[in-house]
């Protein structure tokens, strides 16, 4: 069974704190990506990253980092934590070239950050 | 259409009934579009993926249809159970992903 595990499902955390969610794939996916979703509001690309070491701003990056050190692995790093950032946080990853849009991604169970 | 838009937003039926949902999507360098079905505390789980214009699709008592030209997706549920109940997720591919809000689903026994 394909697995994208996250690293915390509810995640508190004090503003200007540093914060690392971390995401894990088990099926070998070239892609991964992380979205926030918040109310009213469809899921939002923040980066996502086709190879390991390589990264790819999405539509709303700012506040936010990543790293990709291991092809399984993708973290979200928030270097200082606003209050604004309070949201649910999805990872996903997919398989095949970028330009392979139509292929499926495989969505993480989300971590519910809140930002005091 | 820049964006994509789902209705009803959210949609309270009874068990047996059968419902459908709305996606419109931009129509231009439309790529594929996709179907997610979320329940609450689980990762969205992929329905369909549908790139070619008149496509159907089906899964079970779920069935989809795609019209690129006018940009729109239907997705229906054939005598709704409890199970069912979810946020089912809209998806356009064209030059980037494009995520609706979703359409919540409440199936009541």
């Amino acid at each position: 069974d394909v697995k994208v595990t996250q690293s915390s499902r509810y995640l508190v955390k004090r503003t200007g704190e540093k914060v690392f969610l971390e995401c894990v794939q088990d099926m070998d996916h070239e892609n991964m990506f992380w979205y926030r979703q918040d109310p009213g509001l469809g899921l939002r690309l923040i980066y996502f990253s086709y190879d390991v070491k390589m990264k790819e701003k999405g539509d709303i990056p700012e506040g936010y980092s990543v790293s990709r050190e291991k092809k399984e692995r993708f973290s979200l790093i928030l270097e200082s934590a606003s209050t604004n950032q309070t949201s649910m946080y999805l990872c996903a990853s997919s398989s095949g070239l970028a330009a392979q849009r139509n292929n499926e991604q495989f969505f993480g169970p989300g971590t519910r950050l809140t930002v005091l | 259409i820049l964006n994509v838009e789902q209705s009803p937003q959210s949609l309270h039926v009874q068990e047996g009934d059968s419902t459908n949902f709305t996606c419109s999507f931009p129509s231009s360098n439309f790529y594929a579009l996709h179907w997610y079905r979320w329940e609450t505390a689980k990762s969205p789980e992929a329905l369909f993926v549908m790139t070619l214009n008149g496509d159907e699709k089906k899964k079970g008592r779920i069935s989809a249809t795609l019209n690129t030209k006018e940009g729109y997706s239907y997705l229906y549920i054939k005598g709704s159970q409890p199970e069912d109940s979810a946020t089912y997720l809209c998806v356009s591919n064209t030059d980037k992903l494009i995520f609706g809000t979703g359409t919540r689903l409440q199936v009541f026994p």
